[in-house]
């Protein structure tokens, strides 16, 4: 199975900063890694598919990057509507896995 | 509007059975791969089962393998989700998810159900 590894599990940044989110896969898995946002007692929503492609309807501050094993998941620009936990998700095997989360907070 | 309805979820005993639903509408259903994913209370994300448009390609997690179903009645625009020896680690909310791309048999999950929660007694 691969496994993935999100990094950090939590982080607290303040409105406007820069936020970054590492994902990294047990073995190569391409470009097939996706990003979801979840707010507590409400359903995942895509954000990025692919590593770099932005999901429909999703604002223009988030974004996606990377290939192979190593990917990224910045928020250019902290809203505080992007409080929430985020995941990375790989499709390049089954079974389908996802990472830990992130859970992103206000400073 | 695209939707995904789930129903089915409950209270049931250690070592007894649930059947979940998934109703679809707002698309054509027949055309796109299906996916069950689960969230058991307080943890991440755990994907529990594929099926494709055809019901040709279908895959299950090692945690469910045997012990759950997943089907699908394009005819009635619904996914199913039979669900047998249950015991406590199945308690969660379970979503269905669509998958994103027409025709392939894995991709990201673009529209997700409200989710309905299981809740095993042990």
């Amino acid at each position: 199975d691969i496994q993935m590894t999100q990094s950090p599990s939590s982080l607290s940044a303040s409105i406007g900063d820069r936020v970054t989110i590492t994902c990294q896969a047990s073995k190569d898995i391409n470009n097939y890694l996706n990003w979801y946002q979840q707010k507590p007692g409400i359903a995942p929503k895509l954000l990025i598919y692919d590593a770099s492609n932005l999901g429909l309807g999703v604002a223009s501050r988030f974004s996606g990057s990377g290939s192979g094993t190593v990917f990224t998941f910045t928020i250019s620009s902290l809203q505080p509507e992007d409080i929430a936990t985020y995941y990375c998700q790989q499709y390049d095997n089954f079974p389908l896995t996802f990472g830990g989360g992130t859970k992103v907070e206000i400073k | 509007e695209v939707q995904l309805v789930e129903s089915g979820g409950g209270l049931v005993n250690s070592g007894g059975s649930l059947r979940l639903s998934c109703a679809a509408s707002g698309f054509t259903f027949n055309t796109y791969n299906m996916n069950w994913v689960r969230q058991a209370p307080g943890k991440g994300l755990e994907w529990v089962s594929s099926i494709s448009s055809g019901t040709n390609y279908i895959y299950y997690a090692d945690s469910v393998k045997g012990r759950f179903t997943i089907s699908r009645d394009n005819a009635k625009n619904s996914l199913y989700l039979q669900m047998n020896s249950l015991s406590a680690e199945d308690t969660a909310v379970y979503y269905c998810a669509r998958g994103l791309v027409v025709g392939t048999t894995a991709s990201a999950f673009d529209i997700w159900g409200q989710g309905t929660l299981v809740t095993v007694s042990s």
